[in-house]
């Protein structure tokens, strides 16, 4: 499985934007890039996903390196609600269904 | 619409035994697929079902056994319970290929 490394932790303030970068620099050209974030005491919950272009949701924005080697995950205004560890996972999807191999994440704090 | 349910939500049990977790999964979601997370060694893929037939299995021993059935709600077995099965076993559907999973609450395992 293609791996992807991420910052095991980050801080951010209430209300400023959140940069959580993920280096993948063996993907394949068929991998997706998926962010998943897993709030305390709850699943894990989708966040965004892309392939190429850079891509924008209600929740985050997703920023692709042109070498696709590195994404970032935007989050806008950071709330409290944001703290969580976030989750940069590859997912092939050629050949039909994958599953998802979660790595260590990064855990996000949010200081009011 | 109603999310992903578990059941149950904590169960205690003690080595040897063997236990029996319940997914189900959102409305015309077809795949369901089930992890397990640990302090130790994060969230890990168990295995995915699709129509009633596993398509994928993790890399876990032979007592994690799973079915889904016609209506596509799931169930894993665990057998000959170990101290290192204690754990948070979450489940996830989703409609089809490739699609963003959908996580329930978890099932807390505690085995003494």
């Amino acid at each position: 499985d293609a791996k992807t490394t991420q910052p095991n932790s980050m801080e951010s303030n209430e209300e400023e934007p959140v940069h959580l970068p993920c280096n993948h620099s063996t993907i394949s050209g068929t991998d997706y890039i998926h962010w998943y974030r897993q709030l305390p005491s709850q699943g894990p919950e989708y966040v965004i996903h892309g392939l190429t272009s850079n891509v924008n949701n209600r929740m985050a924005s997703l920023a692709i390196a042109e070498d696709r080697k590195s994404s970032t995950l935007i989050l806008h205004r950071a709330t409290l609600r944001d703290a969580a560890v976030y989750y940069c996972i590859l997912r092939d999807h050629l050949g039909g269904n994958t599953p998802l191999v979660f790595g260590k994440g990064t855990r996000l704090s949010v200081i009011a | 619409k109603a999310g992903v349910t578990q059941t149950p939500r904590y169960l205690i049990k003690t080595r040897g035994q063997q236990v029996t977790l319940s997914c189900s999964p959102i409305s015309g979601h077809r795949s369901v697929s089930w992890y397990q997370q640990t302090p130790g060694q994060g969230l890990q893929f168990l295995f995915e079902y699709f129509s009633e037939t596993q398509r994928n299995k993790g890399n876990f021993p032979g007592r994690f056994s799973g079915r889904q059935f016609s209506n596509s709600r799931s169930e894993m077995n665990v057998s000959t319970l170990e101290l290192g099965d204690s754990a948070l076993y979450l489940c996830a559907s989703s409609p089809d290929f490739n699609n963003e999973q959908f996580f329930g609450p978890g099932t807390r395992l505690t085995v003494l």
